[in-house]
């Protein structure tokens, strides 16, 4: 079966713009995952999103915003671009919410902000 | 609050080498633990998870309440397990993961 997919793999953006990232989660998985990688503060949870309604939101300013629509797609926003928004961000589904359930992550899209 | 400690940033081996790959977490109650791997050029992925207590390429992890440690370990390192690894906690049923920093493993033959 497809693995979490994520669009655009690559992303390059200005200080103040927006950007939507894209991530197709697993089929039949409703909970969706997203965290920001870098090489300082290596792999930080962003949110998650489960049956359309977000349900854990990690230390991220306003401007990361998400959201999850019907076929459990998600989506990521962040507007009002900073240069310390460059990073890889990690999409990550699960089957269900349970204890210790496996994450499958996607590729990531490199967004860098010039 | 909830952290997750990878002390070794590099750990280095000869093929055929012990490996013991260091966690420690901070976290009041009953979490799972997990590790994930990432090879080159590859995504990341599940290695194992402590509620399983299954051995996967070699691999075991015992969680050690006590000293609140998940160390894992591997008796003879080889070539293909050079790899990014994270250490990993959730809690409660949630999605949310707190990784640790990461640590690479370096096999060199």
């Amino acid at each position: 079966k497809a693995g979490v997919t994520q669009t655009p793999r690559y992303l390059i953006k200005t200080r103040g713009q927006q950007v939507t990232l894209s991530c197709s989660p697993i089929s039949g998985h409703r909970s969706v995952s997203w965290y920001q990688q870098t090489p300082g503060q290596g792999l930080q949870f962003l949110f998650e999103y489960f049956s359309e309604t977000q349900r854990n939101k990690g230390n991220f300013p306003g401007r990361f915003s998400g959201r999850q629509f019907s076929n459990s797609r998600s989506e990521m926003n962040v507007s009002t671009l900073e240069l310390g928004d460059s990073a890889l961000y990690l999409c990550a589904s699960s089957l269900s919410t349970g204890y210790a359930t496996e994450a499958f992550f996607g590729q990531g899209t490199r967004l860098t902000v010039v | 609050a909830q952290r997750v400690t990878q002390p070794e940033k590099l750990l280095s081996v000869f093929k055929g080498a012990p490996v013991e790959l260091k966690c420690n977490y901070s976290y009041s109650g009953s979490p799972e633990l997990f590790w994930y791997v990432q090879y080159s050029r590859q995504r990341l992925q599940l290695l194992l998870r402590h509620i399983s207590r299954e051995s996967i390429k070699g691999f075991t992890a015992d969680l050690n309440k006590g000293e609140t440690s998940f160390h894992l370990k591997k008796p003879f390192a080889q070539e293909e397990d050079s790899a990014m690894y994270y250490c990993a906690l959730s809690n409660s049923n949630t999605g949310k993961l707190i990784f640790g920093q990461g640590t690479t493993l370096q096999v060199k033959p």
